[in-house]
């Protein structure tokens, strides 16, 4: 069954911490993103990856944090300077087209 | 500054009418546009796509209308159906890293 998996669905974390959160996929996929969504927001751009070992800023790259070692694995870290962490962020990839396929996200919340 | 402008944040549509979602942007280098589909608490499913090329995109119930002059994009359902309920988010693409840039999306309401 392939597809996109972000772990956990729920996370909780006090103010001060770094937070990674897990994006895999088994698609085959090069291109990776992260996306944060905030209420009555669309989804903004983080990072992306187009492949292994390298990666770009996306829109509001501030405070945040990733490495892309595998393939498979697109982990986004959280840092303590990111000044409003909680949100739901989403994990997509992307094949050879335009269409990117998005990851049931996980809900951060920071206190 | 916003790109991708979804001005309705809702619509409210009864069973079996259609339903029209509408998108604007201002990005002249957009070429590559895409509907999602997402509930809460869920990822954006993909739902549709048109290219710059094309000025009509139809699968199914759904049908994407392109004016590039008006730089306005559209989505009709039809019929509309009750578990078409959902956040609808327009989307463009303009570079070669295929970054979306997305709207705020509009809240579909269909009633039985």
């Amino acid at each position: 069954d392939g597809g996109i998996t972000q772990s956990p669905k729920y996370l909780f974390r006090k103010e001060g911490q770094n937070v990674t959160l897990s994006c895999e996929q088994n698609l085959n996929h090069d291109a990776m993103y992260w996306y944060r969504q905030d209420p009555g927001q669309g989804l903004r751009l983080i990072y992306y990856s187009q492949i292994v070992n390298d990666f770009q800023k996306g829109d509001i790259a501030e405070g945040y944090s990733v490495s892309r070692e595998k393939k498979e694995s697109f982990p986004l870290t959280v840092t303590s300077a990111q000044k409003n962490p909680t949100a739901f962020y989403l994990c997509a990839s992307r094949d050879t087209g335009y269409e990117q396929y998005f990851g049931p996200g996980t809900r951060l919340t920071v206190t | 500054d916003q790109q991708v402008k979804q001005n309705s944040p809702s619509l409210s549509v009864q069973e079996g009418r259609i339903s029209i979602l509408n998108c604007d942007y201002t990005n002249s280098m957009f070429d590559y546009f895409l509907w999602y589909k997402k509930y809460p608490a869920e990822g954006p499913t993909f739902l549709i796509s048109i290219s710059s090329i094309k000025d009509k995109n139809e699968d199914g119930r759904f049908t994407v209308f392109l004016n590039k002059s008006a730089k306005h994009l559209s989505l009709h359902i039809v019929p509309s159906q009750p578990g078409d309920s959902a956040v609808y988010f327009c989307a463009a693409i303009g570079d070669s890293n295929y970054k979306l840039t997305f709207g705020k999306g509009t809240l579909l309401t269909v009633n039985p």
